[in-house]
């Protein structure tokens, strides 16, 4: 069955603090992206990565940066966490034919709180 | 830039009803069509995928088109139930990044 994990379910930072969203992905699927979720503006793309050590930037990747070392494991860093980066964190993955992204497959989420 | 939209944002039935959720994109070049639920507090499951050369493709009690030419998908869901309850969301695969567009979702209530 696929899966994908995220590795909070819930969590609280403070301003300023640095923080670390994991994601992991046992599909060994070569694709995988982070988005938020915010009421109202519906799901937007913050980074995505084809491959290990690969990123590209999404709709909105400011204020955050990515690493993926594993193809397996896709993390979203927060360099110094703003009340603003407060929503819903969703991790995917997918599947890479022909050069064309098939279906994703999404983590639980992680809602992050910033006080 | 792809555009996708769907109305209404809410929609209230009683249950037993067959009902037709839309969905609609800006862009017909498209390479995939997914429609998606989420239950509140949740991530999103994976419903149907319509590649770009296929019309529908039916799940048990769902059934998804796909119009590329006019830029429209439907989801049609047969008998809802209370279960049934959840916000749908429409998603697609387009651009030289082929990057995944959602719309904002369909909040669904089906009533005993």
């Amino acid at each position: 069955d696929v899966k994908v994990t995220q590795s909070s379910r819930y969590l609280v930072k403070r301003t300023g603090e640095k923080v670390f969203l994991e994601c992991v992905q046992d599909m060994d699927h070569e694709n995988m992206f982070w988005y938020r979720q915010d009421p109202g503006l519906g799901l937007r793309l913050i980074y995505f990565s084809y491959d290990v050590k690969m990123k590209e930037k999404g709709d909105i990747p400011e204020g955050y940066s990515v690493s993926r070392e594993k193809k397996e494991r896709f993390s979203l860093i927060l360099e110094s966490a703003s009340t603003n980066q407060t929503s819903m964190y969703l991790c995917a993955s997918s599947t890479q034919t022909s050069g064309r992204i098939y279906e994703q497959y999404f983590g639980p989420g992680t809602r992050l709180t910033v006080t | 830039k792809q555009e996708v939209t769907q109305i209404p944002a809410a929609l209230s039935v009683p249950e037993g009803e067959n009902l037709v959720l839309n969905c609609s994109f800006t862009d017909s070049a498209i390479y995939n069509l997914q429609w998606f639920r989420q239950d509140p507090g949740k991530g999103l499951t994976s419903l149907l995928l319509i590649q770009s050369s296929q019309r529908e493709q039916t799940s048990g009690r769902l059934n998804a088109s796909l119009d590329k030419s006019s830029g429209r998908s439907t989801l049609y869901i047969a008998a809802s139930q209370p279960g049934d309850s959840a916000t749908y969301l429409c998603a697609v695969i387009s651009g030289a990044n082929s990057k995944l567009t959602f719309g904002k979702g369909i909040t669904l209530s089906v009533r005993p």
